[in-house]
């Protein structure tokens, strides 16, 4: 149990469709993020938010919208995904900058 | 520019053998350090890390780790390798120009055979 919880665990949606994903930490934490997993690729960070204000983005499409409304959530809205955007989506949060980053079980999505 | 470099992507040892993952970095500046383990359906899961002082770092279920600053080297290690330590295996390092980021390595599949 690292503290991160992610839901849904499992979404599968068709490309019109629009949903969003949840990531709560009552950890304390000050940062917050979303990785994209995909397979034989490397982890590759989407957004990172720090006293919930937005520091990163990494060129990620506008198909996804992050949105986080207190230190404690993080939510990415989707909206006309393609199915490249099937993977593995991990959310994760940190204290300070010299603490290691802690990762909830992610949210394993697949595009129809 | 920074990296990490993670040689192998996939490492095979036997049961109760000792085992070694490899991981090099390229950063300016003293490095922060950081190893992670995924099992499979699961996130990343912190083992250790290296901020400062003795090179030789230990972390959970046995694991430890080397720092050698000559060698910009960074492996993991374990003395006796279990079936259960069968895993995704990520070393990663603090982005030196944005220290909100880690900057990770492509992984490396530790398979333990009986």
């Amino acid at each position: 149990e690292t503290g991160v919880t992610q839901t849904p665990r499992h979404l599968v949606m068709g490309m019109t469709n629009k949903k969003s994903l949840k990531c709560e930490q009552h950890l304390g934490h000050n940062a917050m993020y979303w990785y994209k997993q995909s397979a034989k690729k490397p982890l590759e960070l989407m957004f990172v938010y720090n006293f919930k204000e937005q520091t990163e983005n990494n060129s990620v499409p506008s198909r996804f919208s992050p949105e986080c409304p207190n230190s404690s959530h993080l939510f990415l809205h989707l909206h006309t995904l393609q199915p490249e955007d099937s993977a593995l989506y991990l959310c994760a949060s940190r204290s300070a900058n010299n603490q290691p980053q802690h990762f909830g079980d992610g949210t394993r999505l697949s595009i129809l | 520019a920074q990296s990490v470099a993670q040689p192998e992507d996939q490492v095979n040892v036997a049961e109760g053998n000792p085992l070694t993952v490899k991981c090099t970095y390229s950063v300016s500046g003293n490095p922060y350090l950081f190893w992670y383990v995924q099992y499979p359906n699961r996130g990343l899961q912190f083992l250790l890390k290296y901020i400062t002082g003795d090179n030789l770092v230990k972390g959970s279920y046995g694991f430890e780790a080397e720092f050698n600053k000559s060698q910009t080297s960074f492996h993991l290690k374990k003395p006796s390798a279990l079936v259960s330590d069968s895993a995704l295996y990520f070393c990663a390092v603090r982005d030196m120009d944005d220290t909100d980021k880690l900057i990770f390595g492509t992984g490396t599949r530790l398979q333990v055979f009986p």
